[in-house]
């Protein structure tokens, strides 16, 4: 029979409007959080990072938010562009445990025109 | 520069053949990761490398897979002997070894299919 896969939770978006991509992470040991952008037939590429000790970091047009009372991470993309149409995952990485991350299952981003 | 190189990008075979995908990392860069992502279980760390030293490799499904890093500019993953059940996209990440977190930069994988 078929298998069923993921589900993907789908963002909507309107060209220029904010993104916001939620994650909630499940170690409250991590140290840090990641956020990862793949676009289709591609691998993840790096899009920021924040460390435990921090509520906030912003980049280029990007903003993470981290809430460690519940657990809650988002991703904040400003003016949101055709080219940010991809699947965001965020990751954990646990002190002491090298490079290795955990991944959740991702958040498709769809940027309508 | 030149990223995370995997090759091959495709790979078709059938059921109980050997499957090798190969992965050079960044120059420079430390550790090494691989990685497997299904539509079932998303992206799934498979074993990973310090200094070519395999560190982690719980996440290696069973005996069928194994892993090499020969010296600080290869890797192998191998399938042996591969079932249907391994289709999946293969990726290989790389990032340098320092006191703490590094991103990892990941190549764009090798899409398997076990016939």
């Amino acid at each position: 029979g078929e298998s069923v896969g993921l589900h993907l939770p789908t963002l909507s978006v309107q060209e220029g409007d904010n993104s916001i991509i939620n994650c909630a992470y499940s170690n409250s040991a991590s140290d840090y959080f990641i956020w990862y952008k793949q676009e289709s037939g591609k691998g993840p590429q790096f899009i920021i990072d924040i460390r435990s000790n921090m509520d906030k970091r912003q980049g280029q047009r990007v903003t993470v938010l981290l809430n460690k009372t519940v657990k809650h991470l988002s991703l904040q993309i400003a003016a949101t562009q055709p080219g940010d149409s991809a699947v965001y995952f965020c990751a954990e990485n646990m002190p002491g445990g090298g490079n290795k991350l955990t991944f959740g299952t991702g958040t498709q981003l769809k940027v309508e025109l | 520069d030149a990223g995370v190189i995997q090759s091959p990008r495709h790979e078709v075979t059938e059921m109980g053949q050997e499957v090798t995908l190969r992965c050079k990392p960044i120059s420079g860069h430390n550790s090494l990761f691989w990685y497997r992502q299904t539509m079932m279980r998303g992206l799934e760390l498979l074993i990973y490398f310090n200094n070519n030293v395999p560190i982690d490799d719980s996440g290696m499904p069973e005996d069928r897979f194994s892993a090499k890093m020969p010296n600080a500019s290869f890797s192998t993953l191998k399938i042996q002997p591969s079932e249907p059940r391994d289709s999946a996209v293969y990726f290989c990440a790389s990032s340098p070894l320092a006191g703490g977190w590094q991103p990892q930069h990941f190549g764009d994988g090798t899409r398997l299919s076990i016939l």
